[in-house]
Parts: structure tokens; sequence; C-alpha cells
């Protein structure tokens, strides 16, 4: 199946730094990707739907000056944490969308990052 | 996007034993699917049942589909240790762009 690769796996940062967090599709094109959140012992949240070469749409309640979400390329959706605070920490999530659309409409999601602000 | 919900919260039983979980739904929709998450890892697809199926199988997994009442469950048959783990279900509705509708998800615990 496709893969969808996460990077980093997990980071620590101390409050008031950024943090990026980077999406790859491996050997597939992805049009859209989503961004999720998952608190301990939650679900998923999305957060925002990141379309290649266009504008990030973010969920409501989800800043996106402070999320911000890049999808400059069809293999790679990035999430800037921008000047992060203890409350940003959380599991961030991505899925990916093949270009030539989906097989049993199934999502590749990637491995996560975990996040902890200090 | 959050709209599912799931019972039992936790489930904890011996292994060998069966378990099952379900999800609610609230509207209508193309697809239902499972996912399990490891502890602290990311989500690991298990199966997608249409809105036009009742039932599927893949493996030790039964899926069950009710649109009359908005519902599924999931069947984990002679359950092991490494199914431990949270098992979410995700639906599909029409015309959402393929963004997944999630459940709040079942904490399993398979108690050797």
């Amino acid at each position: 199946g496709a893969v969808v690769s996460q990077h980093p796996s997990w980071v620590i940062c101390k409050s008031g730094t950024s943090v990026k967090i980077e999406c790859r599709s491996l050997d597939f094109q992805a049009t859209t990707m989503f961004w999720y959140r998952q608190f301990p012992k939650q679900s998923l949240m999305l957060m925002a739907t990141s379309n290649e070469g266009s504008k990030a749409t973010y969920e409501q309640g989800v800043e996106k000056d402070k999320f911000l979400i890049n999808h400059a390329s069809l293999t790679l959706s990035t999430l800037t944490v921008t000047s992060a605070h203890p409350e940003d920490s959380s599991f961030y999530i991505c899925s990916a969308i093949p270009a030539n659309g989906l097989e049993n409409n199934e999502q590749f999601f990637g491995p996560g990052t975990r996040l902890t602000v200090l | 996007s959050q709209q599912g919900e799931e019972d039992p919260q936790a489930l904890s039983i011996q292994e060998g034993e069966n378990a099952t979980m379900n999800c609610s739904y609230k509207t209508s929709i193309n697809n239902l699917q499972w996912y399990r998450q490891n502890s602290g890892r990311g989500l690991v697809h298990l199966i997608l049942i249409r809105s036009n199926e009742r039932e599927k199988h893949s493996g030790r997994l039964r899926v069950t589909l009710d649109t009359s009442k908005k519902s599924s469950s999931l069947l984990i048959t002679a359950s092991r240790a490494a199914d431990t783990a949270s098992y979410f279900c995700a639906t599909d509705p029409p015309d959402s762009n393929y963004q997944l509708i999630w459940g709040a998800g079942t904490k399993l615990i398979i108690k050797p």
C-alpha cells in the first residue's frame, strides 16, 4: 500500500519556539492532505485540509496564524506550530489522498509526530 | 469533525475471547471504516464497509453495518495480546471531500 511518512516522529521544544512537521507521500502524489491533532485518550480532531497549490482550509476554532500549513508540492505538506506553548503539546497526524483518486476510499495515514512543549 | 460514538469506551477481556465494539453515527454515509491505533502510534486501516453492504469479513475481523440504525459493530474473534489497542470507526459522508468523521474510540485490552 501507499506510504506516508512524517518527520520528526517526536520533538521537544521550549515554549515560544516554532516547530515544523513534515508529511510526505513516498510513492504517490497527493493533491489533498489532512492534518489532525490527537490529545491523550481522545479521538482525532481535524485541524485543516491542505490542498496543493492553494491555501489550506481550517476547521472552526483552529488558528490559521498559529498553525501554518504549506502544501508546496504533490508529495509534501508542512505544518508549522508557531510560538508553541505547552497546551499545543499533542500528537499530530497527517493523511494523504492520492491524486489519482482513492481505491476503496482509503486515506493513507502518517505515523504521527509527538510534540512536547516545555 | 467528530460525530460518532463508540461503546464501550474501554473493554478488557481474556486472551482467546471475542471482542465486540460498536459505533454509531449521525448522518448518511458512503462507507464506514475501522482503524486500529497502538498506543502513541499511527493509524492502521482495518476494514471498510460500504453503505450498501451489511457484513464484511477479514481474517479474524467481522464488521456489520445497519444503516437504518446508523450503527456498526466490529467483532474480533479469538483475541490475542497483540490486539491490545484503541479502535476507531470513521464515516465518509457524501459530499465531504474525503473528510472522515471519527468516533471517540474504544480502548481494548487483552489480558494474557
